[in-house]
């Protein structure tokens, strides 16, 4: 079975510093790769995804993330954070070949200080 | 509305009850998918409608856990003889249902469960 790692479980950062969120999947098909956001007492909402082609992928709010095959990662980032990006990050693969269920990592709470 | 809604928003029962929990997805979105997660955990798959067939029940832990979507719209998920273990919030989301796993699935707020 498929399973999906999140390296960091709890982050703080200062405004403007740089982000970076690790996620790594163990599945050696072809793939489809998602990064979810939950702001506080808001739904699950689509930052970005990867299905093919360019392995940069730009998402909402300024957020990109990086495919890398032979890392089997899917890392988040962004160049400067603000506190309106304090929220819960959850990396998500679904195994392609017609399957729809997304498997989740266990997500990392991002908490950006003033 | 224009979202994936849910209801009731939180339920209270006693081990042994039989619950059920609505989602109702977004308008015109033929796929519906059921996940639960437990705190400090991601989203685990349940099920998943294309229409108003279970194309992937996989992920229902037991045999306690059951769901319809008899009109292809609104989905009820059914769990009964509820244990404690089942506390956790409930998630349904919906999907256009044209492009398989590349679709965005669109989450709705939950329902958050209780079992005493």
């Amino acid at each position: 079975a498929q399973s999906v790692s999140q390296h960091n479980h709890h982050v703080i950062l200062s405004e403007a510093a740089s982000l970076e969120l690790g996620c790594n999947y163990s599945y050696g098909g072809t793939v489809n790769l998602f990064w979810y956001v939950q702001y506080p007492g808001q739904h699950l909402q689509l930052l970005l995804k990867y299905f093919s082609g360019d392995p940069l992928v730009k998402g909402i709010k300024g957020f990109e993330a990086e495919f890398i095959k032979s890392k089997f990662s899917f890392n988040l980032r962004k160049p400067s954070v603000q506190w309106s990006d304090t929220a819960e990050y959850f990396c998500a693969v679904n195994a392609g070949g017609g399957r729809r269920a997304l498997t989740f990592g266990s997500g990392t709470r991002l908490q950006v200080q003033p | 509305g224009a979202g994936v809604s849910q209801t009731p928003s939180n339920k209270v029962t006693e081990k042994g009850k039989y619950v059920e929990l609505r989602c109702d997805p977004i308008s015109g979105h033929t796929a519906l998918y059921w996940y639960r997660q437990s705190l400090g955990q991601g989203p685990e798959f349940l099920i998943y409608f294309q229409g108003t067939g279970a194309a992937d029940d996989s992920g229902l832990p037991n045999d306690r856990f059951f769901a319809v979507r008899p009109e292809g719209s609104v989905s009820t998920l059914k769990i009964q003889r509820t244990e404690r273990g089942d506390s956790a919030v409930y998630l349904c989301a919906s999907s256009l249902g044209s492009f398989a796993g590349q679709e965005t699935q669109y989450f709705g707020p939950g329902t958050r469960l209780l079992v005493l």
